[in-house]
C-alpha cells in the first residue's frame, strides 16, 4: 500500500463550485504540505500542518483552506473553483526540518 | 533573483552519454540539498541528498559546492529510462517548512 494517498486522482469540476482533495498517510509523519504544480512555473506551496493544531498558510494560500483531521489526514478545499486553479495537486509529509518529503500520487483537477 | 535556479533544459542524450544538470541557490543559510526526479505526471520521488563532501549512487553523482552556492548532479552512461524531469531542492534551516523546489530540467535518453 502507497504510504501517501491522495483521492480524487482527477477531478472536472465546473467554475464556483466547492471541492475537497484529500489526503491520508501512513508513514506517522506531522508535517504534511499541499503544492499546486503548473507548466513552467514548478510546485508552489500552498499551505502546510506541523500538527493537528497547527495550519500555514504558504505562498499561494489565497482561495484555499485546509483541514487537519487527524496526523493522518490533511484535506484541501476550494471554496469556489476558478479556471486558474486548474493545475495538479500534491499532498507530502516531511519527517522532520532538513529532511526530504514524500508525495502523493496527485490530483489532477480540471476547472471549467 | 529566483531562489533556486536550474538549467532550462531540455536535455536530449544518447544511450550512455554523460550528462550534468546545474543548480544554484540564493539563500547563503541553506543546510540541505537534494535531487528529485518526476515521471511525467507522477509525483516528485527522492533521487539523493547532497552532501557537502559529495556522494554518489550508483551512476549518480551529486555535488555541492556552498562558497558558489552550486549543486550538480552527473548521470553516467544514461539509459532510457532516465527519462525524466530532475528537480533541484533546497531546505533553509529555520524556514519552518521550506523545501525550495526548482522548476526542474527535463531529459530524454534516446535509444
Amino acid at each position: 500500500d502507497a504510504d501517501v494517498t491522495q483521492t480524487p486522482r482527477n477531478r472536472i469540476t465546473k467554475t464556483g463550485k466547492r471541492i475537497m482533495l484529500e489526503c491520508s498517510q501512513t508513514k506517522g509523519h506531522d508535517r504534511m504540505y499541499w503544492y499546486r504544480q503548473d507548466p513552467g512555473l514548478g510546485l508552489r506551496l500552498i499551505y502546510y500542518s506541523f500538527d493537528v493544531k497547527d495550519i500555514n498558510k504558504g505562498e499561494i494560500s489565497d482561495g484555499y483552506s485546509v483541514s487537519r483531521q487527524a496526523q493522518a489526514k490533511f484535506s484541501l478545499s476550494l471554496e469556489s473553483a476558478i479556471p486558474n486553479q486548474t493545475a495538479l495537486y500534491f499532498c507530502a509529509t516531511m519527517v522532520k526540518e532538513g529532511e526530504t518529503q514524500y508525495f502523493g500520487p496527485g490530483t489532477r483537477l480540471l476547472v471549467l | 533573483r529566483k531562489e533556486v535556479e536550474q538549467d532550462p533544459g531540455p536535455f536530449n542524450v544518447p544511450e550512455g552519454a554523460t550528462v550534468a544538470f546545474n543548480c544554484t541557490y540564493s539563500n547563503s543559510a541553506s543546510q540541505s540539498f537534494f535531487w528529485y526526479r518526476q515521471d511525467c505526471r507522477k509525483e516528485p520521488k527522492l533521487l539523493m541528498s547532497v552532501y557537502s563532501s559529495g556522494n554518489e549512487d550508483g551512476r549518480f553523482t551529486a555535488q555541492l559546492n556552498r562558497a558558489s552556492q552550486y549543486i550538480s548532479l552527473l548521470i553516467r552512461d544514461s539509459k532510457l529510462s532516465d527519462s525524466a524531469t530532475y528537480l533541484c531542492v533546497v531546505n533553509d534551516v529555520g524556514s519552518n517548512y521550506k523545501l525550495t523546489f526548482g522548476k526542474g530540467t527535463l531529459l530524454t535518453v534516446n535509444p
